[in-house]
């Protein structure tokens, strides 16, 4: 079975600096991975997903992930964060033999202070 | 192009009462999912339709949960009766492929 782990539970950070959002996955067989956001009250928003190809992933709002798998890491990143990117950050991944099943990590608060 | 369409969007019940949730899926999605969501935690899996066919149902609690998508579009997940630890939001979510689009959700709150 396959399982996330979202290395932090929050992150603060000050306007236009960059940050990175960890995830790490367990898996023994292929992965598919998703990084999803959810402003307060709202549904999830996919931002970017890795299927195959080019392991560094381009998403909406200049986030970007990069997959790693020797590492087994996806961590998400954006080079200058904005006041509207505070919301909360997770991670999921899909199997080659779990087609249409995420599991989700726990996901991240991210936190940008003016 | 509507998105996932749920409703309520709040509900507040007493124990014991049954509550039932409405999801209307992206048109020509013909994958739909119901998700639990904790608080302060990454929304699980409760069943996975394709059509009208449920082919993963097996983490919904079958004793007290139920759900249907007739005509595999609409679906309805019912709770009877709900206890305190149904609070959660439960999230619907549709999907062409890989890529899930979720509804806003329900609120639940169970007093």
């Amino acid at each position: 079975a396959q399982s996330v782990t979202q290395l932090d539970s929050q992150v603060p950070v000050f306007e236009e600096a960059p940050v990175e959002l960890r995830c790490n996955y367990s898996s023994s067989v292929s992965v598919y991975l998703f990084w999803y956001v959810q402003y307060p009250n709202q549904g999830l928003q996919l931002l970017l997903k890795y299927l195959s190809g080019s392991t560094l992933v381009k998403g909406i709002n200049g986030f970007e992930a990069e997959f790693n798998k020797s590492q087994t890491s996806f961590h998400l990143r954006k080079p200058s964060v904005h006041i509207s990117d505070t919301a909360e950050y997770f991670c999921a991944v899909s199997t080659s033999t779990s087609y249409g099943k995420l599991t989700f990590g726990q996901g991240t608060i991210l936190t940008v202070h003016p | 192009e509507a998105g996932v369409v749920q409703s309520p969007r709040y509900k507040i019940i007493e124990k014991k009462q049954p509550v039932a949730f409405w999801c209307n899926p992206i048109s020509g999605h013909n994958t739909l999912y119901w998700y639990r969501q904790n608080l302060g935690q990454g929304p699980e899996l409760l069943i996975r339709y394709e059509n009208e066919e449920a082919v993963d149902d097996s983490q919904l609690p079958k004793d007290r949960f139920s759900a249907e998508r007739l005509k595999g579009v609409d679906s309805t997940l019912k709770i009877q009766p709900a206890e305190l630890g149904d609070s959660a939001v439960y999230l619907c979510a549709s999907s062409p492929g890989w890529e899930q689009y979720f509804g806003p959700g329900t609120r639940l709150t169970v007093t």
